[in-house]
């Protein structure tokens, strides 16, 4: 079965250093997003991305925040300058579009995650 | 009014028992509700969902009942197996206006013992 493959999986940083999150989406999608869950909380939407640009993102994605597509397979979440608050785990996701399934859902299919510890 | 908010917080069910997960939500632009399904180690899994045109919808052992006045859906796991013990989660999101932008519920941690 297709999966969304994230590296890295587990990433400890010091506060202020820059981090870059790797994804691989499922090779037929064309959506893909970011999505992060702080320990013990629920899971948060970052960012939406489709055609190369970013369709949506939440008020957590702010200037420190940037994704990018940089080839046909890789999909990056970078952070400028962590936070000690930016530790947390992130997830990747991707999605085909609007499907027959689920009466016409876009349905997300997401990675293991990556685990941000700032120290 | 984005938020969905889930309950229990923590479910301990025995073997062959019902299982049984509430979510409530705000926001009546939403109009898909999935549940994820989530082991230790691995990402949020697609479990089973529903669009408020129909009140119920059953796969297999698990059941989403929709109640759109209440602007409440249930996730209903029958016969309870020790492999069902996971997080779920369940989630919304307004496709015509954000795209499938998910906003998710805190997570319910089930254990059911042998």
């Amino acid at each position: 079965e297709p999966e969304v493959t994230q590296t890295p999986s587990h990433q400890v940083t010091q506060m202020g250093q820059e981090v870059i999150l790797r994804c691989v989406p499922i090779s037929n999608h064309l959506y893909f997003y970011w999505y992060r869950q702080i320990l013990g909380q629920k899971v948060e939407f970052l960012v939406s991305f489709y055609n190369n640009e970013i369709s949506e993102k939440s008020e957590i994605f702010d200037d420190q925040f940037s994704v990018e597509r940089p080839d046909g397979s890789n999909f990056t979440l970078k952070i400028r300058s962590t936070k000690l608050e930016d530790s947390a785990m992130y997830f990747c996701a991707s999605s085909e579009g609007w499907t027959s399934g689920y009466s016409g859902a876009n349905v997300l299919t997401f990675g293991a995650g990556s685990r941000l510890t700032v120290l | 009014q984005q938020q969905v908010k889930q309950s229990p917080q923590s479910l301990i069910v025995q073997k062959g028992g019902i299982s049984i997960i509430n979510c409530a939500y705000e926001n009546t632009a939403f109009d898909y509700f999935p549940w994820y399904q989530q082991f230790p180690g691995k990402g949020p899994a697609l479990l089973i969902a529903i669009r408020p045109d129909v009140s119920e919808k059953k796969e297999g052992r698990f059941t989403i009942s929709f109640n759109k006045s209440a602007k409440q859906f249930s996730l209903h796991i029958m016969d309870s197996q020790p492999g069902d013990s996971a997080t779920y989660f369940c989630a919304a999101s307004a496709e015509e206006t954000s795209g499938s932008r998910l906003t998710f519920g805190e997570g319910t941690q089930l254990t059911v013992n042998p």
